[in-house]
């Protein structure tokens, strides 16, 4: 592994069903975080991690969960998604948390809720 | 509010030199990021600039005004692969990022 990865990389599902989206980053980085990415829209912040064992919400966190069991892993959870979680989802992190390090992205999940 | 603003499409030809600005709103600031996104894939990080000035990183250049809330990314000599969105972001007083919706640049031969 090199970098953030991301899985699945789309996925369909109906509404209603419980989802999680899987990312994993192998450099070590403290802070974590989740985006979603909708057109016409810059990319909004739905949940972050400062590191292993916290994490806080951001600008978009209803319907979502997350959890930071450990340094390299960040699943983001759909409890009951719903059609308006259709969007494309992105992993990021940065070395550290509260700083002007630079966020590196994983490649995305496309995520349609039917 | 928070707010970055940036023009949603630009056309330019191969060879050519193209500007892409930027302006934004923001509680408190922490730097201007720019960032490439080639469609169907993951941001890919251009530029940060936190001093007012202009600095270059090859072919591309990055540009930032703080008292003008103003930015400018500068692409010379434009290639067919330059073709991708530019992302536009400002880091916030908690070093949250707040992100532009991007411009698609189209590059013709």
């Amino acid at each position: 592994i090199a970098g953030i990865t991301q899985a699945p990389t789309s996925q369909i599902l109906a509404a209603g069903r419980r989802m999680t989206l899987r990312c994993t980053q192998d450099m070590r980085h403290n802070a974590m975080y989740w985006y979603r990415q909708d057109l016409g829209l810059g990319l909004r912040l739905i949940h972050y991690s400062n590191t292993a064992g916290t994490t806080g919400k951001g600008e978009v966190p209803d319907g979502y969960s997350v959890s930071r069991a450990n340094t390299d892993d960040f699943p983001l959870t759909l409890a009951s998604a719903v059609p308006s979680q259709t969007s494309v989802y992105f992993c990021a992190s940065s070395k550290v948390s509260g700083s002007t390090d630079t966020q590196y992205f994983g490649p995305g999940t496309r995520l349609t809720v039917l | 509010g928070q707010n970055i603003d940036q023009p949603t499409e630009m056309t330019a030809t191969e060879g050519a030199i193209v500007q892409i600005n930027c302006t934004y709103q923001t509680s408190g600031f922490n730097g201007l990021f720019w960032y490439q996104q080639h469609a169907g894939e993951a941001p890919t990080f251009l530029s940060y600039n936190v001093l007012d000035g202009l600095e270059e990183k090859g072919r591309f250049s990055s540009f930032l005004s703080r008292s003008k809330g103003y930015s400018y990314l500068l692409l010379k000599e434009l290639q067919m692969k330059d073709s991708a969105s530019y992302l536009c972001a400002a880091m916030d007083s908690n070093y949250q990022l707040i992100w532009g919706a991007g411009t698609k640049l189209i590059i013709k031969p």
